[in-house]
């Protein structure tokens, strides 16, 4: 079974700093998803990866790809209170339908 | 962007009583519609992957019984909690899938309280 595991779980940090959230996935995939999800609501697509060396940044928010390592991270440049959410990466299996989702980590920017 | 549509986003129901979850893609057609189950502080459990005009797929662990799953056509799936106990209450997200590359949708989840 694919394990998709994001380090930290939870993440408080001041506004203004710089932080990574990382997601390690145990199995192939050349596609991987990254989504915030706000308290009490749905998913929000923010990434998606779909090579290896893929980069792509919104914002405040830079993530990147690594198929090689199975890992994937997501930047946070200058945090501010907006940022506040909890974030997750998702991964494809190699069958391409279906989604594995990483634990979430659950980020708290303090002004 | 593609819109999917869940309704209803909330619903208070008796226990025993059986509750039906509608999600419908707007603007496109979903081959693929994914149900999850998401608990308070955790990360979301996929349930079934619905696949229009079959039946749904279940992971393991799951109730076909009890988690009723009609994807009857290329918009609409709908999740039926049957006799629903207060175990069931959580929040239900769907999503549809539009082509390549393989991007899911969400709807806006349905919390679920049963009393």
């Amino acid at each position: 079974e694919l394990k998709v595991e994001q380090n930290p779980l939870f993440l408080s940090m001041q506004e203004g700093k710089n932080y990574t959230i990382y997601c390690n996935y145990s199995t192939t995939s050349d596609r991987l998803y990254w989504y915030r999800q706000d308290p009490g609501k749905s998913l929000e697509s923010l990434f998606v990866l779909l090579s290896n060396g893929a980069v792509k940044q919104e914002g405040r928010l830079m993530a990147s790809l690594d198929t090689k390592a199975r890992l994937s991270t997501l930047h946070i440049t200058a945090a501010v209170h907006d940022l506040s959410a909890t974030y997750f990466c998702a991964v494809d299996s190699p069958t391409g339908n279906q989604f594995y989702f990483g634990t979430g980590t659950s980020l708290t920017v303090i002004p | 962007g593609a819109v999917v549509s869940q309704h209803p986003s909330r619903v208070i129901c008796k226990s025993g009583t059986s509750v039906k979850i509608e999600c419908r893609s707007l603007d496109f057609q979903a081959t693929t519609m994914f149900w999850y189950r998401q608990f308070p502080k955790q990360s979301l459990m996929l349930m079934a992957t619905s696949n229009e005009g079959s039946k749904a797929t279940y992971e393991q662990g799951v109730e076909k019984d009890k988690f009723l799953i009609n994807h009857a056509s290329l918009t609409l799936s709908t999740l039926t909690v049957t006799s629903a106990h207060p175990e069931d209450s959580s929040f239900y997200i769907c999503s549809a899938m539009a082509g390549k590359p393989n991007i899911q949708y969400f709807g806006a989840g349905t919390r679920l309280s049963v009393l």
